[in-house]
């Protein structure tokens, strides 16, 4: 069964660098999209982006500007940092797996249980 | 305006049937898109209910009951998650998702209270 486990620190100050790890068991990276997702405390989903196992990357064109993600194969962990974090950054941020569910379709099966970060001084 | 707008809340009764609608900006065709829906409960992710394109193009989430199903409505530019004999089980938050010019984009969600 594919687990994933998202970890990093909980508090990050303003204006400084978010980082977080998702960290991949009961399965490879390969052959997968991965993709970061947050929930800010009480509102909706916010789609961060996406790495394939190939290196393609997307991401959400609100974050573009401070958004790196990326995958470590060795570890069997993908990552992901947001720059220049502000107030509006504090959510829950989840890991996930898309899983393609045939043709142009690709689901969201598997998820980590989510990592609050909180941005405060 | 949201790319995607769903009702912040919708009541129903346990037995009923419950329909969540997700509308797409004007200029969006609903008919273009596959809508993906997601279940959340408090303190817990989201989990992948189904997605629905066409009658002919749809897929159910494993494990997901046949009572959750997929439409769309072309003439008010919606899709729509039809929950039929609604359990409490079923209380929690909904939304619905498109890949949209190659970004994912979430719905604000609705609240589906059960009572």
């Amino acid at each position: 069964q594919v687990q994933l486990q998202e970890s990093g620190p909980g508090l990050v100050k303003p204006s400084e660098t978010l980082s977080l790890t998702c960290t991949v068991s009961g399965g490879s990276l390969s052959g997968y999209y991965w993709t970061w997702i947050r929930q800010p405390p009480g509102e909706g989903l916010d789609w961060i982006g996406y790495i394939h196992y190939t290196g393609n990357i997307n991401y959400s064109p609100s974050l573009k500007s401070r958004v790196t993600i990326s995958l470590d194969t060795s570890k069997n962990q993908f990552s992901l940092t947001l720059n220049s974090v502000t107030a509006t950054d504090t959510a829950l941020y989840y890991c996930a797996r898309f899983d393609h569910c045939g043709g142009d379709c690709y689901s969201l099966v598997y998820w980590g249980q989510g990592t609050l970060v909180t941005v405060s001084s | 305006q949201a790319v995607l707008t769903q009702p912040s809340s919708l009541s129903a009764s346990p037995g009923a049937s419950a329909s969540l609608t997700c509308t797409l900006r004007s200029g969006i065709n609903v008919g273009a898109y596959r809508i993906y829906w997601y279940q959340q409960k408090p303190g817990s992710p989201p989990q992948y209910l189904l997605t629905y394109k066409s009658d002919s193009d749809r897929q159910q989430g494993s494990g997901v009951p046949s009572r959750f199903s997929g439409s769309k409505d072309a003439s008010t530019n919606a899709g729509i998650l039809l929950i039929s004999g609604l359990q409490s089980d079923d209380e929690a938050d909904y939304y619905c998702v498109i890949n949209y010019s190659d970004a994912w984009v979430f719905g604000g969600g609705t609240k589906l209270t059960v009572l």
